[in-house]
């Protein structure tokens, strides 16, 4: 059975912290995105990475960054919180081999920043 | 103008109804399609795929794909309050190897007992 496990459920954070959000596959996908959805807005690519040490960008990549130093895992960075990442974080992963697979998702992190 | 536009709803229909569920996208490349189901507090789960025109069923579920008008819809037969969530129309961007999925906003779904 396929997972994507996100480090935490639930998360609360003061602003200004620095907020680390894990997250690990064990299906040996190449590709792993960070989404972050808000009421209204759905789901909103911040990064996604298709490889070990490689990233690039997503839609609304400004006050995060991450890390991929292997290939189960991808963190997700908040260098420091505000009250507008306030959101529910989803951690994503998929296999490019025939371009057409879906993405898992992760159970989610919500994440309050006070 | 959005890249997936869907109607937020609610769409509200009666138990053993058809529900149908649309999107648009922008993107004439888009290659491939997707439907996913979100109950509350929950994470997107996948229903649905559909990669060329035409209809795809899967039990209770049909997806119908025109490339043409760029419109991509779900038809769920015999409704269930089970049924009852959020369903977000995904469409894959970027080139082979990097795809990432653009999503809609997503249909909220009550299925009335």
């Amino acid at each position: 059975d396929v997972k994507v496990t996100q480090s935490s459920r639930y998360l609360v954070k003061r602003t200004g912290e620095k907020v680390f959000l894990e997250c690990v596959q064990d299906m040996d996908h190449e590709n792993m995105f960070w989404y972050r959805q808000d009421p209204g807005l759905g789901l909103r690519l911040i990064y996604f990475s298709y490889d070990v040490k490689m990233k690039e960008k997503g839609d609304i990549p400004e006050g995060y960054s991450v890390s991929r130093e292997k290939k189960e895992r991808f963190s997700l960075i908040l260098e420091s919180a505000s009250t507008n990442q306030t959101s529910m974080y989803l951690c994503a992963s998929s296999s490019p081999v025939d371009g057409n697979t879906e993405a898992f998702f992760g159970q989610g992190t919500r994440l309050t920043v006070v | 103008q959005k890249e997936v536009e869907q109607n937020s709803g609610p769409l509200s229909v009666p138990e053993g109804a058809i529900a149908s569920l649309n999107c648009t996208y922008s993107d004439r490349v888009s290659q491939s399609f997707f439907w996913y189901r979100q109950y509350s507090g929950k994470s997107p789960e996948l229903i649905m795929s559909i990669y060329s025109n035409g209809d795809k069923e899967d039990g209770r579920f049909t997806a119908q794909l025109n490339k043409a008008s760029q419109y991509v819809s779900l038809l769920i037969r015999d409704s269930q309050p089970s049924d009852s969530a959020t369903y977000l129309c995904a469409v894959n961007r970027g080139d082979t190897g990097r795809r990432a999925l653009t999503f809609g906003s997503g249909t909220r779904l009550q299925v009335q007992p």
